[in-house]
């Protein structure tokens, strides 16, 4: 498709409950990025995928999250056990290149921890 | 990646050119300024990149000053569609992961 497309828009989970977002990548691009969002702007990178390899996993709290990109399928983002604190907008962008300029981003899961 | 510092609010009115300016002092010499728009309830979008002096687009304009420490996102004569935050982010062209700072949020009135 010619947008990133993300699902759910929202979800909302009990903590320590498990929660697991989706992400279909623009076709054609082969670059997938995750993001977290929290109040008042704040961004913060998770990880990246080159294809189905993982690019960049420097954000990621690896304890409780975890994320795959595997052929033919959506890229997806789980966290186990949520906390309170995980309740933010995960945005998905992909990129043909990864370049600063070209990487579009999918609406968002806005997830909320109860 | 280079730190910027942006106004956290601005408040404009339909017509007027607003200017929005970025700084960031630790800017390293193969460092490219992109700036990047975000609507209530959306993700990012890309508005323009450049290295220095003027680059014009369709939506914006960036100004570059020589030393590059800093750098000014114009938008001429905004609407009410304008409203919204505007990221500066500062980093090689081909920077893999984007550093968003807190942004400008831009409220554009009639």
């Amino acid at each position: 498709g010619e947008e990133v497309a993300q699902t759910p828009k929202h979800l909302v989970r009990g903590e320590g409950q498990k929660a697991k977002l989706y992400c279909a990548p623009i076709k054609g691009h082969s670059y997938v990025f995750w993001y977290q969002q929290v109040l008042k702007n704040e961004f913060k990178f998770l990880i990246s995928f080159q294809n189905e390899n993982v690019f960049d996993e420097t954000g990621m709290p690896k304890e409780r999250f975890s994320a795959k990109c595997l052929p033919n399928s959506p890229c997806s983002l789980e966290i186990q056990a949520t906390k309170l604190e995980d309740s933010a907008v995960y945005f998905c962008a992909s990129s043909q290149s990864g370049q600063a300029y070209e990487q579009y981003f999918g609406p968002g899961t806005r997830l909320t921890v109860t | 990646l280079a730190k910027t510092t942006q106004p956290i609010s601005m408040d404009s009115y339909e017509g007027q050119e607003v200017n929005i300016t970025c700084s960031h002092n630790n800017i390293a010499t193969n460092d490219y300024i992109t700036w990047y728009q975000q609507f209530p309830s959306q993700g990012p979008r890309f508005i323009i990149q450049g290295y220095k002096t003027k680059v014009t687009n369709e939506v914006a304009s960036l100004f570059i000053p020589a030393d590059r420490k800093s750098s000014t996102l114009s938008l001429p004569r905004v609407s009410l569609s304008d409203t919204a935050v505007y990221y500066c982010l500062v980093g090689l062209a081909g920077f893999q992961k984007l550093v968003f700072g807190t942004g400008t949020r831009l409220l554009v009135s009639p």
